[in-house]
């Protein structure tokens, strides 16, 4: 699997907005880049994910980068309900002819959001 | 039906007991999952299936039986647990294809005495 680097922890103020970077410099041609997150004693919650064009949805945008080397996911207003971990995923194809892939968590960002 | 149910919510058994946790979607994923949460730590993968059938054990101990009877329901049988064992377990399911994302359930938290 791709290799994720992410800061360990973050801040940010309620309303602003919060970017969260991810190093993945090793990602292949046709793997996404997942963003997950899970808030104290949940299962993760699907964020968004992409391949090399940005997206957005209704929860964050993701910006990667041209060479695809690193992304940012943008939480446009956070607010307090947002604190959690936040985790980048690269997802790899498993071997064998299967498409289901593989789903492996790095550390994550623990952002926490200040009143 | 947009959710992965899992029950119990919590569970605390013995070294030699006998438990099972279910996992139930009814969102048509064919590929189902369950993965082991330590205390701030991230998830790990332990199976995962693909049209109820094993793909993947990434070496887990034998003690932890994984079963898929059908295309809705993942279980996982628990025997002679340890208590280094005590973690959250997590299911989640999917579509198969790299493109879509996982859906996980709330998971139990299993405490082994």
């Amino acid at each position: 699997d791709a290799k994720t680097t992410q800061p360990p922890s973050m801040d940010c103020a309620e309303g602003r907005a919060a970017n969260l970077p991810c190093n993945h410099s090793t990602i292949s041609g046709n793997e996404y880049v997942y963003w997950y997150r899970q808030i104290h004693s949940q299962g993760p919650q699907y964020i968004i994910h992409g391949l090399k064009n940005n997206e957005t949805n209704e929860m964050a945008s993701l910006i990667i980068t041209e060479d695809r080397k690193s992304s940012t996911l943008i939480l446009p207003h956070a607010t307090l309900r947002d604190t959690a971990v936040y985790y980048c995923i690269v997802r790899v194809v498993a071997t064998g002819g299967t498409s289901y892939g593989k789903l492996t968590f790095g550390q994550g960002t623990i952002l926490t959001v200040h009143p | 039906d947009t959710e992965v149910t899992q029950t119990p919510k919590h569970l605390v058994m013995g070294m030699t007991n006998k438990k099972s946790l279910k996992c139930e979607q009814h969102m048509g994923h064919r590929a189902m999952y369950w993965y082991k949460q330590k205390a701030k730590k991230p998830p790990e993968l332990m199976f995962v299936y693909s049209y109820e059938k094993l793909s993947i054990n990434e070496s887990v101990p034998s003690r932890f039986s994984p079963e898929c009877p059908n295309s809705s329901l993942l279980n996982l049988h628990l025997h002679a647990l340890q208590p280094e064992d005590s973690a959250l377990y997590l299911c989640a399911s999917s579509h198969q294809g790299k493109r879509y994302g996982y859906t996980f359930g709330s998971g139990t938290r299993l405490t082994v005495v």
